[in-house]
């Protein structure tokens, strides 16, 4: 158990549904990071939420959106889901301010949120 | 702009075979970090080593060795006498001063009993 704590695991919908991913990070950990994994594009960073505010953004779709709450949980939302958003959804966690600034932070990630669009 | 570039799509080896993963990285920062995860059949990304941009000593832990060369960019793993559980998809990925995480394209390793 790497401490990160992702739900749902799996998750079937349809086309033009919305989803919410959640992300709890471990213990103590400020940062939260948000990864798509896909067959074609590999492993992708989405966003990076620090104690609540957003710090960079990456590939992340405007169907998409993300927030972390002042308890540190992070929400990934997914809107008007296509068939090419099914992947795994990683969220991550890491800790020391100092070390988020000069990319030392190991990421721990979660088990993943396995998502299908059908 | 960082990149992380894997090479090998696919490697397939025999148990107690020695396997070397390839990972070249490209970045204009001169200070960065290097790491490499490892994704079991479970799914789960699993960390396995990070190192700094200065320290080019190569770092062995039990059958895993990680070789650290800036002269070529290059950051390789090997496993030495691979065994069934290794079998996994090895990532090389990168990361610098305020940057996110970037991830090579990632390494299937089948080990054959």
């Amino acid at each position: 158990d790497s401490g990160v704590t992702q739900t749902p695991k799996h998750l079937i919908t349809a086309t033009g549904q919305r989803v919410t991913l959640r992300c709890s990070p471990r213990s103590g950990d400020l940062s939260v990071y948000w990864y798509q994994q896909s067959l074609d594009q590999g492993l992708q960073f989405l966003i990076h939420y620090y104690n609540g505010e957003e710090r960079a953004k990456g590939n992340i779709l405007e169907r998409f959106s993300a927030q972390q709450f002042p308890d540190l949980h992070s929400e990934l939302n997914l809107s008007s889901l296509e068939l090419g958003d099914s992947a795994l959804y990683f969220c991550a966690s890491s800790g020391s301010r100092d070390r988020e600034v000069s990319g030392a932070n190991v990421l721990t990630f979660g088990a993943g949120s396995r998502l299908t669009v059908l | 702009a960082q990149k992380v570039t894997q090479a090998q799509t696919e490697i397939s080896v025999v148990e107690k075979e020695d396997v070397t993963l390839d990972c070249v990285y490209e970045t204009r920062d001169t200070t960065y970090y290097l790491f490499w995860y490892k994704q079991p059949p479970s799914g789960e990304l699993v960390f396995l080593i990070r190192r700094n941009s200065f320290d080019e000593q190569n770092e062995i832990s039990g059958r895993y060795s990680w070789n650290f060369q800036k002269s070529t960019s290059s950051f390789n793993f090997t496993i030495t006498a691979s065994q069934v559980v290794d079998s996994a998809v090895y990532f090389c990925a990168l990361r610098s001063l305020n940057t996110p995480l970037v991830f090579g394209k990632g390494t299937r390793l089948s080990v054959i009993a």
